[in-house]
């Protein structure tokens, strides 16, 4: 069975700092991985995909993450916080072939961003 | 945005009585699932569905039942509720199996008193 793992239930920066939110996962097959962000009051919206393509990906509003396989690891960065990134960050993990199963999501990081 | 309504988007409840959830789907997506977020939990898989009247359990499905009669509608029934189902219900879709780039409806919060 897969599992997610998401260091730090809450995270604070200071706009224009690195953002830095790490994901660790555990499958015993091959993972596709998912960042989502979820606003206040609203559904989860996709930020990034990893499905063996490339294993840095690039996705919505300048974030991106790195595939590392060996660290078992897809952490989400951005180069430069924006008061509009605080929101609620969800990694999740689903496996290859997939068949009949859904996402296994982390508890959730909650960014915060300082003036 | 995917085309997926939640109905209702808030309830209150009594201790012991069903409550039935809808989602809806306009995009014709073959696997629908219902997650429930609780702080400190994430998302956690109640049901989910691979086809009309194809459902198989999730991770927390005590207490829940599920329906899929039409391609577009997916209903969540909780049988006797309980304040520990007090909780944030989410429905996704998707096209491919995996939950593979899931679409999320925005949420239907259920209070049990």
């Amino acid at each position: 069975a897969q599992s997610v793992t998401q260091l730090g239930s809450h995270v604070s920066v200071s706009e224009g700092a690195l953002v830095l939110l790490r994901c660790n996962y555990s499958s015993s097959v091959p993972p596709y991985l998912f960042w989502y962000v979820q606003y206040p009051n609203q559904g989860l919206q996709l930020l990034l995909k990893y499905t063996s393509a490339a294993t840095l990906v690039k996705g919505i509003n300048g974030f991106e993450a790195e595939f590392k396989k060996s660290e078992t690891s897809f952490h989400l960065t951005k180069p430069s916080a924006h008061m509009s990134d605080a929101a609620e960050y969800f990694c999740a993990v689903s496996v290859k072939p997939a068949g009949r199963r859904a996402l296994t999501f982390g508890s959730g990081t909650r960014l915060q961003v300082q003036p | 945005d995917a085309g997926i309504t939640q109905s209702p988007r808030h309830k209150v409840t009594e201790t012991g009585t069903p409550v039935t959830l809808r989602c809806h789907q306009t995009e014709n997506h073959r696997y629908m699932y219902w997650y429930r977020q609780d702080p400190g939990h994430g998302l956690r898989l109640i049901h989910y569905s691979y086809g009309v009247k194809d459902t198989d359990k999730g991770e927390v499905s005590d207490g829940y039942s599920v329906s899929r009669s039409k391609t577009e509608d997916f209903l969540l029934t909780l049988e006797s509720a309980t304040s520990s189902q007090t909780s944030v219900y989410f429905c996704a879709i998707s096209a491919l199996d995996g939950g593979t780039e899931a679409f999320f409806g925005q949420g239907t919060r259920l209070t049990v008193v």
